[in-house]
């Protein structure tokens, strides 16, 4: 079956960096986009970025443009999310989620488990 | 990027009743809209894909229907298991956005 599993929750102070990761298992790890997704405390979904696994490619919110880098790993079935000049509002759960074959459609069946990180000085 | 205005905000209904959200894209998104449930603590799961399709083991008093930049998700039937947060998800174009999410609980 499908599984993300993500690393695990992170304490961080202001200005520092975080990097998240994502094990990828149950299917071909180059097949399908993964994107990320967070939710800061008693708010909505936010999206960040997107990585085609197969060549590496990548595409960030334009609010993250510059802070946030999404790489891979293929050997590993892994993507890796870091997020740099952490600040309070960064607080939240960030979730990996596969999306399809296909960039555009962003239609998130399987998750990881959330990463809680939190920014505190 | 495409707004999702989602409603309402939170909603309060009793077991039985049939309950209506509603989502309304900034502009015309086609089919490209999903609805996701999340439960306290837990990962968003998908109920319905492309608008008005069921995901695979979601019960069918879920439904979704709707198509160009309005959109409803409906529940038959509440039950108390559905108490939850649910959200509208566009896919037309990048980035994909979200709705606010619509509190749903049992009188």
């Amino acid at each position: 079956q499908v599984q993300l599993v993500q690393s695990g929750a992170e304490v961080k102070k202001p200005g520092a960096s975080v990097k998240v990761s994502c094990e990828a298992s149950g299917y071909t790890f180059t097949t399908f986009y993964i994107h990320w997704v967070r939710q800061a405390p008693g708010q909505g979904l936010e999206w960040l970025a997107m990585i085609n696994p197969t060549g590496g490619s990548t595409t960030y919110a334009q609010r993250f443009q510059g802070r946030v880098t999404v790489t891979r790993d293929t050997s590993a079935s892994t993507v890796y999310m870091a997020l740099s000049s952490l600040r309070s509002a960064d607080t939240a759960v960030y979730y990996c989620t596969r999306g399809s074959n296909i960039a555009v459609a962003a239609t998130f069946k399987y998750w990881g488990q959330g990463t809680r990180v939190t920014v505190s000085s | 990027d495409i707004q999702m205005t989602q409603s309402p905000s939170s909603l309060s209904a009793f077991v039985g009743d049939r309950v209506t959200i509603t989502c309304q894209a900034s502009q015309d998104i086609s089919n490209c809209l999903n609805w996701y449930q999340q439960k306290p603590g837990k990962a968003p799961k998908l109920l319905i894909y492309d608008a008005s399709n069921l995901e695979t083991g979601v019960p069918s008093r879920f439904s979704g229907s709707g198509s160009g930049t309005d959109f409803t998700f409906t529940i038959s039937s509440l039950r108390p298991e559905d108490i939850g947060t649910y959200y509208c998800q566009q896919y037309d174009n990048l980035p994909p956005t979200f709705g606010q999410g619509t509190r749903l609980e049992i009188k």
